[in-house]
């Protein structure tokens, strides 16, 4: 079935440091790919997603370009910041009519000052 | 954007009574709710789906005669946990199919005494 593997955290980061999640996955057909992000008490949030091969998405700094060749959709950042500490969470979305989400254990982040 | 507003947020019950928790699409309607149950450091565990009007479809191992879904407008879905138990202490997070993906409700925090 399909799947989504999130490299393991925690991961602990000082401020400007350059960040890596990687995310691989084994679907069927042709799936889109997200990133959730949870602050500390709140609820999940979309941070970015693709929904075709070599499609980029970003936002906030973030990038994860959706890979068909090594199945994986890598989250990046340039420069982490304080307010990025959170747990973030990789996963896929099915084909088919109810396109359920599959989702990676999530990696948590900690970037100290 | 597509708002689901998730009530409440935190609750504390006594074992043996039933807690229910509501998530309202606030501006547009959910044909399709997912819930989720999210254990401390885990990722999310889908444990059913439901669509308005019908019976909700429920992931394997998830009592249906325990965690009771109600999708009976395209704006309200509610789960109830009956008989609760400590070990139904959890995250309880619900979700709609949106346009451009998936929006979460901020959760409820079950505590189960």
């Amino acid at each position: 079935g399909n799947s989504v593997t999130q490299m393991e955290g925690p991961v602990t980061l000082s401020e400007e440091a350059f960040l890596t999640i990687n995310c691989t996955y084994t679907a069927t057909g042709y799936p889109s790919l997200f990133w959730y992000v949870q602050y500390p008490g709140e609820g999940l949030q979309l941070l970015l997603k693709a929904t075709k091969a070599d499609d980029k998405g970003s936002n906030k700094g973030f990038e994860a370009t959706y890979r068909k060749e090594t199945t994986s959709f890598h989250l990046e950042k340039g420069s982490v910041q304080v307010s990025d500490s959170a747990v973030y969470f990789c996963a896929l979305s099915e084909t088919g009519n109810n396109r359920k989400l599959i989702w990676g254990l999530g990696t948590s982040l900690a970037v100290n000052p | 954007g597509a708002v689901v507003s998730q009530h409440p947020s935190r609750v504390i019950c006594k074992s043996g009574t039933s807690v229910k928790i509501e998530c309202r699409s606030l501006d547009f309607q959910a044909t399709t709710m997912f819930w989720y149950r999210q254990f401390p450091k885990q990722s999310l565990m889908l444990m059913a789906t439901s669509n308005e009007g019908s019976k909700a479809t429920y992931e394997q191992g998830v009592e249906k005669d325990k965690f009771l879904i109600n999708h009976a407008s395209l704006t309200l879905s509610t789960l109830t946990v009956t008989s609760a138990h400590p070990e139904d202490s959890s995250f309880y997070i619900c979700s709609a199919r949106v346009q451009y993906g998936y929006t979460f409700g901020s959760g409820t925090r079950l505590t189960v005494v």
